[in-house]
């Protein structure tokens, strides 16, 4: 069955440094990928997605991600990170075939001054 | 931009009355979802509609049924709400028919329902 693994329920950062959070799926062939990000009290809203190609994908905000296929990962990243990227951030599969995503249970991110 | 509303922000409601919520897109999208979110477990898929009055199954149908008059229109009905359903419900839409998985989806900005 398909899976997605959020490792970090919560990741504290400064405000200007880089930031990375991980995602892990487990899924039989290629997948569809996703990154979303929730504001406080906000519904979720798409930061990128990764269908085929390139495997380095950039979204809005800043932010990217890269497909690793031998790692089974799409983890996402920012060089900088800004005091309103405070927010929890979900990982999601959506398979070749069928009709189901699949969502990490999320990654809290706190920033600091 | 697609705009996906709930009817709902914040919903009281006791235990055993029946519960209705509401989730309407602009975008004239094929599928619509319904999810729930609690902490630690992420957002689990309670209903899917693929069209007009039909619908499938998610992850955690028990306690739920849903509704699909209208191509922008996806109701979450809770038949007699228990407190385990206390949590954070939400509506999603995505274009078309067929490849769901290749979809993005957009959300609403969700109803935080409290059975008491």
């Amino acid at each position: 069955a398909q899976s997605v693994t959020q490792p970090d329920i919560h990741i504290t950062v400064s405000e200007g440094a880089s930031l990375e959070l991980r995602c892990n799926y487990s899924y039989g062939a290629t997948p569809y990928l996703f990154w979303y990000v929730q504001s406080p009290g906000q519904g979720l809203q798409l930061l990128l997605k990764y269908f085929s190609g390139d495997t380095l994908v950039q979204g809005i905000k800043g932010f990217e991600a890269e497909f690793k296929r031998s790692q089974s990962s799409f983890n996402l990243r920012k060089p900088s990170v800004h005091w309103s990227d405070a927010a929890e951030y979900f990982c999601a599969v959506g398979p070749n075939t069928g009709n189901q995503f699949y969502f990490g249970t999320g990654t809290s991110l706190t920033v600091i001054p | 931009d697609v705009k996906v509303t709930q009817s709902s922000r914040y919903l009281v409601k006791r235990t055993g009355e029946k519960v209705f919520l509401e989730c309407v897109q602009d975008m004239d999208h094929e599928n619509m979802f319904w999810y729930r979110q609690d902490p630690g477990l992420g957002l689990r898929l309670i209903y899917f509609s693929y069209d007009v009055k039909m619908k499938e199954k998610g992850d955690i149908p028990e306690g739920y049924s849903v509704s699909r008059e209208k191509k922008e229109r996806f109701s979450l009905i809770l038949e007699s709400a228990s407190t385990n359903q206390t949590s954070m419900y939400l509506c999603a839409s995505s274009l078309s028919a067929g490849g769901l998985g290749s979809d993005t989806q957009y959300f609403g900005p969700g109803t935080r329902l409290t059975v008491l």
